[in-house]
């Protein structure tokens, strides 16, 4: 079984500053692995799939980038909306999915 | 504009059963693989369950295999879940979401998420 390990799990940043978020798998992946954003009481939303393709209507300031075992999401200048938790999530092993323990950006 | 809404959920026994149902629209429901998600209280996302855009296979999480059953009624563009020998670890908001790709068996990439609803599992 493919494990993902996320970090930091917390990151406290300003708004406008730059967030790098990482994802590291077990073993490879290959480039099967997406990001999503979750707000407090809100579903999750998929920002990135395939390492580095944004899904539909997210903003070019989140952008992804990795293959293998290790992934970052980044947000480049953080927006006031932007502060939520981001899990990653890979397919490798069709077709089980998992998800990583998420990262939580907080204003700091 | 794709809405996808869930429903059944509620407090049960362990032990007891339950039925999701998530009600579609907005898209070709038959054109589309279907997931389960849930998120335990205060944790993060489990994958539960997909079923290809046919009905013609379904995969569980080992953690559900043998109490789970996915199904769908592309006619009634409804996805369901039954729970079987539900257990308190089962409580969880459960998520109804869509594959991104309008393939028979999808891509494994999810979006979008209903609403959720809770499950809780208690005596």
């Amino acid at each position: 079984e493919i494990v993902l390990t996320q970090s930091p799990a917390t990151l406290s940043l300003s708004p406008g500053e730059r967030a790098t978020l990482s994802c590291r798998a077990s073993q490879s992946v290959n480039s099967y692995l997406a990001w999503y954003q979750q707000k407090p009481g809100q579903a999750p939303r998929l920002l990135i799939y395939d390492a580095s393709k944004r899904a539909t209507g997210i903003p070019a300031r989140f952008s992804g980038s990795g293959s293998g075992t290790d992934f970052t999401l980044t947000i480049s200048s953080l927006e006031p909306e932007d502060f939520a938790v981001y899990y990653c999530q890979h397919r490798s092993k069709w077709p089980s999915f998992t998800f990583g323990p998420g990262t939580k950006v907080d204003i700091k | 504009q794709v809405y996808l809404v869930e429903s059944g959920g509620g407090v049960v026994q362990p032990g007891r059963s339950l039925r999701l149902s998530c009600a579609a629209s907005g898209f070709t429901f038959s054109k589309y693989g279907m997931h389960w998600v849930r998120q335990a209280p205060g944790k993060g996302l489990e994958w539960v369950s997909v079923m290809w855009s046919d009905g013609s296979n379904e995969y569980y999480a080992d953690s559900v295999k043998g109490r789970f059953i996915i199904s769908r009624d592309n006619s009634k563009s409804t996805l369901y879940l039954q729970m079987n020998n539900l257990r308190a670890e089962d409580t969880a908001v459960y998520y109804c979401a869509r594959d991104i790709a309008n393939t028979v068996f999808g891509v494994g990439w999810i979006d979008p998420w209903g609403q959720g609803t809770l499950v809780t599992v208690s005596s």
